[in-house]
């Protein structure tokens, strides 16, 4: 059960557009849409930020979107702010009934 | 408000053992399967174990299979984990998640969070 593959680190300046990768297998990313993102300030619990893939859950801005291709998840935000500063990881439900979570990214706004 | 508030972290030698429980309020918590996800400190997220809304059904990840059980007492809105034969590499902040639902059907997202419990295994 290997960890979903994401950058370690991404960054961008206020206003632009950055996206986030997360790359599995066919038994996992590519074979459901079971795929969810998370962002973690420091000391902080998880916060749920996408879910199917794409779905925003109520309260989470639009500026946060997601897709898939194949066996990569990619989250976009745009219109990046100061507070988008933070560890995102990806999520997916496997073949094996069990979840994977990505290694994280962390985001660095400039 | 959606709670879920963790207790019973705590130090505790290689090979022994540790139950942690997680309480749940401001939500229907017999409908929901519930997960615990763990955390190394200044590592990623790990899941670790689920169970299903009624008790009867549960997973859990290779690295703790046969030494970690998870119940639930749905009359005490409260889940458990129980963990045996702790080794240091168990060290980490504990989770306890709720898995989402669309209509009324889980899908594999965790959209609340407890603030976690440190578990510390050393001697």
């Amino acid at each position: 059960q290997s960890a979903l593959t994401q950058p370690a680190s991404v960054s961008g300046s206020p206003g632009q557009s950055i996206t986030l990768s997360c790359t599995g297998t066919s038994s996992d990313v590519g074979g459901y849409n079971f795929v969810s993102w998370y962002q973690q300030h420091p000391g902080k619990a998880p916060k749920l930020m996408l879910y199917d893939v794409s779905k925003r859950p109520s309260g989470v801005s639009n500026r946060f979107s997601g897709s898939k291709s194949g066996n990569t998840a990619s989250l976009t935000i745009s219109g990046l702010q100061a507070e988008d500063e933070a560890d995102y990881y990806c999520s997916s439900y496997t073949s094996s009934s069990t979840w994977l979570f990505g290694g994280g990214t962390k985001l660095t706004v400039l | 408000e959606v709670q879920l508030v963790e207790s019973g972290g705590g130090l505790v030698q290689p090979g022994g053992s540790l139950r942690l429980s997680c309480a749940a309020s401001g939500f229907t918590f017999s409908t929901y399967w519930m997960h615990w996800v763990r955390q190394v400190p200044g590592k990623g997220l790990v899941w670790v174990s689920r169970m299903n809304s009624d008790g009867s059904t549960t997973d859990f990840a290779d690295s703790v299979k046969g030494r970690f059980s998870i119940s639930r007492d749905n009359a005490k809105n409260t889940l458990y984990l129980q963990m045996n034969s702790l080794r240091a590499e168990d060290t980490a902040v504990y989770f306890c998640t709720r898995e989402g639902l669309v209509a009324t059907s889980p899908h594999g997202f965790f959209d609340y969070w407890g603030q976690g419990t440190l578990v510390t295994v050393s001697s």
